[in-house]
This record gives structure tokens, sequence and C-alpha cells, in this order.
């Protein structure tokens, strides 16, 4: 079955050290999308990609966060220097757009920063 | 959120009845999904249904829109345990951006 993976599904990290999270979309999907979840906020979109350009990236805090599609199969969210808000499930979810329109989420990464 | 809010909140039925959550959002959309997250699992597509439709079914899922009211509500008949879930809403307004709502948390009782 193909599926969106993302690594790493947990991470606990201190204040102030970096954070990189990857995502290997479905091979063959245009657009790629980052989100955050968290309880309060919901889920709230970061960036997305299309033919990996950003087309987006204005839902993220633009001075710690950065996000990259470096080749078709891998996109990249860091963050650097983390702080404790920034503790959430991140979700990687893509799509082919122009055709159904659905998107295919992956598992999530965790993280915690203390 | 960024788009949109469902209602409730919670929701807890008993297994067998029908659970219907609603989804009330801001811009004119393109099309509304829906989509169902087990805890600690990453989102599932449902259901799409496009801004020229009113009413959409699935299994025992129906989706309505209402796009003069920018609402949509999610119907599941005949409930089992195992629809036990949150359910979240998202809109695609046009940029293939899609927003979700704050999610209802839905359980239903053997």
């Amino acid at each position: 079955d193909a599926r969106v993976t993302q690594t790493p599904r947990h991470k606990v990290t201190e204040m102030g050290q970096e954070v990189t999270m990857r995502c290997q979309p479905i091979l063959g999907h245009n657009t790629v999308f980052w989100y955050r979840q968290t309880m309060m906020q919901g889920l709230e979109l970061l960036a997305y990609f299309r033919n990996r350009a950003p087309l987006d990236d204005s839902g993220m805090p633009k001075d710690r966060f950065s996000a990259e599609m470096p080749d078709a199969t891998l996109a990249t969210l860091k963050i650097q220097p983390s702080e404790p808000r920034d503790s959430a499930v991140y979700f990687c979810a893509s799509g082919l757009l122009g055709n159904t329109g659905e998107l295919f989420f992956g598992e999530g990464s965790r993280l915690t920063v203390l | 959120s960024q788009q949109g809010e469902e209602d409730p909140q919670a929701l807890s039925i008993q297994e067998g009845e029908n659970a219907t959550m609603n989804c009330s959002y801001k811009t004119s959309i393109n099309n509304l999904q829906w989509y169902r997250q087990n805890s600690g699992r990453g989102l599932v597509h449902l259901i799409l249904i496009r801004s020229n439709e009113r009413e959409k079914h699935s299994g025992r899922l129906r989706v309505t829109l209402d796009t003069s009211k920018k609402s949509s509500s999610l119907l599941i008949t005949a409930s089992r345990a195992a629809d036990t879930a949150s359910y979240f809403c998202a809109t695609d307004a046009g940029g293939n951006q899609f927003y979700f709502g704050t999610g209802t948390s839905l359980t239903v009782i053997p």
C-alpha cells in the first residue's frame, strides 16, 4: 500500500535545540502539506508545496521554522531553535491535486520540547 | 482555527444510533471534505462534496452542503464502536490550500 512516511514518530528535545522532521510523500503526488496539531489550535496549515515549489508558508513562524523539498521523495520541516510552545504533532500530507483532491496523511511526528 | 468549526466538540451515542456532526466555514469554497482521525493516528479521507453538490452518500455516510449558510453536515448511520474517532471537515477555497476545522470527537458506546 502506498503511504506517506514520516520520521521520527516521536522526538523529545531540549529548548534551543534544532529539530528536523522528514516526510516521504506518496510517489507521483504533486502536492505536499505540513500541518501542526495541538489541542488548543486544532490543525494548522504551516506550508505547502506544488511540484516541489513552496506555494504558501504564511502559517509558519518564519524566524524559526523552515520547510523544504530537496527532491520529489523528501520534504523536511526544520525548527531552529525549538521552544516549548512548538510541542505538538506535526503531520505531512500529500495529494495529486487537480484529480480527486484527497489528501493522504502520514502518522505524524510527536514533538515535545522541554 | 484557520477556516472552520465543527460542532458539537464531543458527541457520545449508543451503538446503532445515528451520529450527526456539523461544520461551518468562513469563505467561499470549491469543495469540502470530511476526514476521520483515530487516536494517535493520521487523518483518513472519508468523502468529498463539491460546491455545486447538495448531498452525497458513501456507505453509511451522508454529507450535505449548504453554501448559502456556509455549512455542512456529516451523518453516520447505524453507528458502530469502530466509528469512535475524531471527525474533521476541510475546505478548499480554490487555491488547493486545505483548512481544517477543530473536529468533533465521537464516542460510540457498545
